[in-house]
């Protein structure tokens, strides 16, 4: 695509549900991210992939955030047991390479909340 | 640790003014700085990326500076236009990692 994808674009669920949010980086691309972003602050790091392994997931929050990209394309970041914390927008991002100075291109990102 | 502020949280110009936006770093071992622009409701666009070897980098009407030792980088905006309203984020990368340290961003408003 032309673009970092990401659905869906908003997202609602109650506490203790389950969700999985998906994104579709540009195609070719070599290194994932994600970040998530509260209201008025920057984005946070949560995981890095190089192809289909994570080689940095230290900033995902605890264990019921997982993500996964298992082909090295699409990848999705699932959260067990919903807390009202976790409401934030979680943006994805892509870039052409694994080097330090690959600009990275991010997606429109998912705006998660939780009720 | 390394932490990123930006200062000042909002600004509103008139049109045509020229502008600096301000961003300070901690941690002076940088690999590279970027500097965002984010539209209400969609993701990040990166405007300009400096190297730690660089002092700035310019794209058109924007120029990016870069201090390393005293932690400090400005964005500067000529004739600022209604179109640039958005709020910009710096974020830096540390050699060892591929994480960006984002700050809070500044909400600029560019009244016509």
């Amino acid at each position: 695509g032309a673009g970092v994808s990401q659905t869906p674009s908003n997202k609602v669920t109650e506490k203790g549900k389950y969700v999985e949010l998906r994104c579709d980086p540009i195609s070719g691309h070599t290194a994932l991210y994600w970040y998530r972003q509260s209201l008025g602050q920057g984005p946070e790091f949560l995981i890095y992939f190089q192809g289909t392994g994570a080689a940095d997931d230290s900033g995902l929050p605890n264990d019921r955030f997982f993500a996964v990209r298992p082909e090295g394309s699409v990848s999705t970041l699932k959260i067990q047991c919903t807390e009202r914390g976790d409401s934030a927008v979680y943006l994805c991002a892509s870039s052409a390479s694994t080097g330090l100075s690959s600009v990275a291109f991010f997606g429109q990102g998912t705006r998660l909340t939780v009720v | 640790k390394q932490e990123v502020t930006q200062i000042p949280a909002a600004l509103s110009v008139p049109e045509g003014e020229n502008l600096v936006l301000n961003c300070s770093f901690t941690d002076s071992a940088i690999y590279n700085l970027q500097w965002f622009r984010q539209d209400p409701g969609k993701g990040l666009t990166s405007l300009l990326l400096i190297q730690s070897s660089q002092r700035e980098q310019t794209s058109g009407r924007l120029n990016a500076s870069l201090d390393k030792s005293s932690g400090r980088s400005t964005l500067y905006i000529a004739a600022s236009q209604p179109g640039d309203s958005a709020t910009y984020l710096c974020a830096v990368r540390r050699g060892s990692s591929y994480k960006l340290i984002f700050g809070s961003g500044t909400r600029l408003l560019v009244r016509p």
